[in-house]
């Protein structure tokens, strides 16, 4: 069966430090992945959608990128945090020509 | 362009009552829909789809969800709310022409002993 992990599971950093959130997939190949931000009280938006290794589209202009070096890999960075990029991180899969996504644990960051 | 509202972002229930909690979408095509449970410091679990098959639905925890084409509607249902319900719930519809979703803002459900 297909499993995927985020890690951290929480995180804590300063302003202006850098991040990397890592989201991997197993039991399944060439999967969709996508990165969501929740912030509080709000819905979700969708951040980054790749539909293979070096493939990224970005949604939403930031100070974020994303990066697939591995098929089953997904990684979420910063350079610089924001306050406003506070928030919880999840990633999702699915499977190519299919909608159904499902859901990692999530990572809650905060900026401070 | 695809949509989806969900009306009332907190529902409060007592246990045992029905669970009603509202989503419409708004779709150039064919829709497909889904309804996912988000319980506190998780991700999100799929609850239940629809891919135009059948129009009522079942999902997991006794939830269903009822395709209304003429109103343009998915709400979620259960007949007896549990504490455990007590959860957000998120509606989306497919994109349309790629894998993607687009999700509504959510309802935070309260169930009350």
């Amino acid at each position: 069966s297909q499993t995927i992990h985020q890690w951290p599971a929480t995180l804590v950093q300063p302003v202006g430090s850098p991040l990397s959130l890592e989201c991997t997939v197993e039991g399944t190949s060439n999967p969709n992945l996508y990165w969501y931000r929740q912030a509080a009280g709000r819905g979700l938006q969708l951040l980054f959608y790749s539909v293979g290794i070096g493939q990224i589209s970005s949604e939403v202009p930031q100070n974020l990128s994303a990066s697939r070096p591995q098929d089953r890999q997904f990684i979420l960075s910063s350079k610089k945090l924001l306050l406003s990029d506070s928030g919880f991180y999840l990633c999702a899969w699915s499977l190519s020509g299919t909608e159904t996504q499902y859901f990692g644990p999530g990572t809650r960051l905060l900026v401070l | 362009a695809q949509s989806v509202t969900q009306l009332g972002s907190h529902v409060s229930v007592s246990e045992g009552a029905l669970v009603l909690l509202r989503c419409n979408y708004s779709s150039s095509v064919p829709p497909y829909l889904f309804w996912y449970v988000q319980y506190p410091n998780q991700g999100l679990q799929l609850l239940l789809k629809y891919t135009s098959a059948a129009t009522l639905v079942k999902g997991i925890n006794g939830f269903e969800a009822e395709f209304k084409k003429s109103e343009t509607s998915f709400h979620l249902t259960k007949p007896s709310a549990h504490m455990s319900d007590a959860a957000e719930y998120f509606c989306a519809v497919s994109e349309g022409d790629t894998d993607k979703l687009i999700f509504g803002t959510g309802t935070r459900l309260q169930v009350f002993p």
